[in-house]
């Protein structure tokens, strides 16, 4: 079955230092795999996918499939970078983790 | 584009009450789905469909309805509403979701906050 696992409920990073947020994933095929975002007040939305190998707002995720592992990592946090992040993992249906709440210290 | 639209925005219900929880979109997607939010449970996908006609349990249907007779539209039933079913629901749609193909961005709704006394 698959899974997504966020081990994390809480970070707290300091605002300049780098930031990784967890994400373990448990599924028998070939994984799509995303984050999404929800700030504040906003709606929940897709920061990045890992088939894009992209970087938004200064984020990156990279798939490893050894360790079945979708990392969100930046190296420099910042304020505005507070919010809830969830990992989300897709096949005919699309599952998300529990959520890591990220806080960034002044 | 509307996008995706839910209403009502709050409710208060009674256990035993009935209701529906509406979701639109306007985008022509293939894709809906509902979800329930709570703390330290992240979100949990509570049905899905995957087109008009189509309708999947996900991983916590018990005591939700749903039907899917538009592209359109996506309600969700409560049938006899219970204090557990206290929590935020979110709709959400793309055009495909389908294993071993790329995914198009899913587009949430702002939610409908529901609280069963």
């Amino acid at each position: 079955a698959q899974r997504v696992t966020q081990p994390e409920k809480l970070l707290s990073v300091f605002k300049g230092a780098p930031v990784e947020l967890k994400c373990n994933y448990s599924y028998s095929g070939s994984p799509e795999l995303f984050w999404y975002v929800q700030y504040s007040r906003q709606r929940l939305q897709l920061l990045l996918r890992h088939i894009s190998r992209e970087s938004i707002k200064g984020f990156t995720a990279d798939l490893n499939k050894g360790e079945t592992s979708f990392h969100l990592k930046k190296p420099f946090a910042q304020e505005e970078d507070s919010a809830m992040y969830y990992c989300a993992l897709q096949d005919d249906k699309i599952i998300f983790g529990k959520g890591t709440r990220l806080h960034i210290l002044p | 584009n509307a996008g995706v639209t839910q209403t009502p925005k709050f409710q208060v219900l009674k256990t035993g009450q009935s209701m529906t929880l509406q979701c639109a979109q306007d985008m022509n997607h293939e894709y809906m789905s509902w979800y329930r939010q709570d703390p330290g449970m992240g979100l949990r996908l509570i049905h899905y469909s995957v087109g008009a006609g189509i309708t999947d349990q996900g991983e916590v249907p018990n005591g939700y309805n749903v039907s899917r007779s538009t592209t359109e539209d996506f309600p969700l039933r409560l049938l006899s509403a219970a204090p557990s079913q206290t929590s935020v629901y979110f709709c959400a749609s793309s055009y495909r979701v389908q294993a071993g193909t790329f995914t198009d961005t899913q587009y949430f709704g702002p939610g409908t906050r529901l609280t069963v006394l």
